[in-house]
């Protein structure tokens, strides 16, 4: 398997700008999380899809925010309008709630820079 | 609501030799994963190790292993014969089971920065 797939791997913007993040889950899972990184508050949970249907979205910091999930191989995270704040790594991950195994899959993440 | 904590936020490790990184957590439920995944400069997210909360048999993967103290939640980390490519940021993960009714997402530590010295 290809593993999970984010575009794009780095994102250079300008305040007020709109940046739309994807994701391609693992084919077969279905579950898929959004976390965000910083060297402030380390690896934040932003949002949680389950079967495409959002289930915990407490993450998510401000209305600026919006995750979709319109079908089982495809998400777009989406910032609008960006701000110097939002600068960050966006992981994207998935899971099989079939495995017993409880692991998450990360894709390789998307560094976006708001200047 | 179930936390993570890493108190270590850099280590350092001669070439060749062992290395302990700590991880508690707190939680109410009985039944959870741990893991713990590998930063590397790269910043991709690799699993390292996971232990199921269940067993008390703590984990193994070559030379990596676990020492699970359910009852202290303490879930510390064992890197032997370190090698340079085992320098990265280490986080310890919970998770709560899928039949917890529980939403599932996985809940991390600050992280740890080991370095690993030639």
């Amino acid at each position: 398997d290809a593993g999970v797939i984010q575009s794009p791997r780095h994102e250079v913007t300008e305040m007020g700008q709109e940046v739309t993040l994807r994701c391609k889950p693992i084919s077969g899972h279905n579950s898929l999380f959004w976390y965000r990184q910083t060297m402030m508050r380390g690896l934040e949970l932003l949002i949680y899809f389950n079967n495409n249907v959002p289930i915990d979205d407490s993450g998510m910091p401000e209305d600026r925010f919006s995750a979709k999930m319109p079908n089982a191989s495809f998400s777009t995270l989406k910032i609008q309008p960006s701000e110097p704040r939002d600068s960050a790594v966006y992981f994207c991950a998935s899971s099989s709630g079939l495995a017993l195994t409880g692991e998450l899959f990360f894709g390789e993440g998307s560094r976006l820079t708001v200047l | 609501a179930q936390t993570v904590t890493q108190s270590q936020p850099e280590m350092s490790v001669q070439e060749a030799e062992t290395v302990t990184l700590s991880c508690t957590y707190d939680t109410s439920e009985s039944d959870y994963y741990l893991f713990w995944y590998k930063q590397p400069p790269s910043r991709q997210m690799i699993l390292v190790i996971r232990q199921e909360a269940y067993k008390q048999q703590n984990a193994t993967e070559n030379r990596f292993s676990v020492n699970f103290q359910k009852a202290a939640k303490s879930f510390s980390l064992k890197i032997s014969d370190s090698q340079l490519g085992d320098a990265a940021m280490y986080f310890c993960a919970y998770r709560s089971s899928p039949f917890s009714g529980n939403t599932g997402k996985l809940i991390f530590g600050q992280g740890t920065t080991l370095q690993v010295k030639p």
